[in-house]
């Protein structure tokens, strides 16, 4: 089955730094891509739509300044958190449909982020 | 927005009993999709649901879609301690809205 993989899987920075999260279709192109946000023992919140070769679709309430998407090719999407807060500390997951967006969507396995 | 609505937050049982998990969107879906949530791991995609009034199963888990397109139930029949997790639906046109999920509980 498709697979989609996260890099890196968890990652503790100090606060005020940026860190960058990648996210990879490992069998299939991805033109569209997820970004998903989840609190501990909650729901996953999407933060953006991530789309090859054009900007990001942003949901309401996110702050595209702050977490800047990257679709450089039909793999890859990046996450880069910038100038980190502890209040940012959470799971990123990312996820591809296969093929469109109705499409089941392939979860990476997710970055745990902690702001200290 | 679209909201989607999933009841119960959690469900405890004993192993061997049933388990349902309902959810409820505000408005009409084109689908329905399930995903269960391990602790610690990433959401795997279960089923989709497309048809109105549609029954899936999979094994001793059976996913419904309402006539209306509006609500949806997944029942696992006689738990194991390996559904242990949260069940997430989600639905959505661009792009998918997660229902709150139902955390689930075994007592082996």
């Amino acid at each position: 089955g498709a697979v989609v993989s996260q890099h890196p899987s968890w990652v503790i920075c100090k606060s005020g730094t940026s860190v960058k999260i990648e996210c990879r279709s490992l069998d299939f192109q991805a033109t569209t891509m997820f970004w998903y946000r989840q609190f501990p023992k909650q729901s996953l919140m999407l933060m953006a739509t991530s789309n090859e070769g054009s900007k990001a679709t942003y949901e309401q309430g996110v702050e595209k300044d702050k977490f800047l998407i990257n679709h450089a090719s039909l793999t890859l999407s990046t996450l880069t958190v910038t100038s980190a807060h502890p209040e940012d500390s959470s799971f990123y997951i990312c996820s591809a449909p296969k093929t469109g967006n109705h499409d089941e969507q392939y979860f990476g396995p997710g970055t745990r982020l902690t702001v200290t | 927005g679209q909201q989607v609505m999933q009841i119960p937050q959690y469900q405890h049982v004993q192993e061997g009993e049933d388990f349902t998990t309902y959810c409820n969107s505000s408005t009409t879906l084109s689908n329905i999709q399930w995903y269960k949530q391990r602790p610690g791991g990433h959401p795997v995609f279960l089923i989709q649901l497309v048809k109105s009034g549609e029954v899936k199963k999979q094994k001793r888990l059976t996913f419904q879609f309402g006539e209306a397109k509006k609500n949806s139930s997944l029942h696992i029949t006689a738990t194991q301690t390996t559904d242990v997790g949260t069940y997430f639906c989600a639905g959505g046109a661009q792009k998918l809205v997660f229902g709150q999920g139902t955390r689930l509980t075994i007592n082996p």
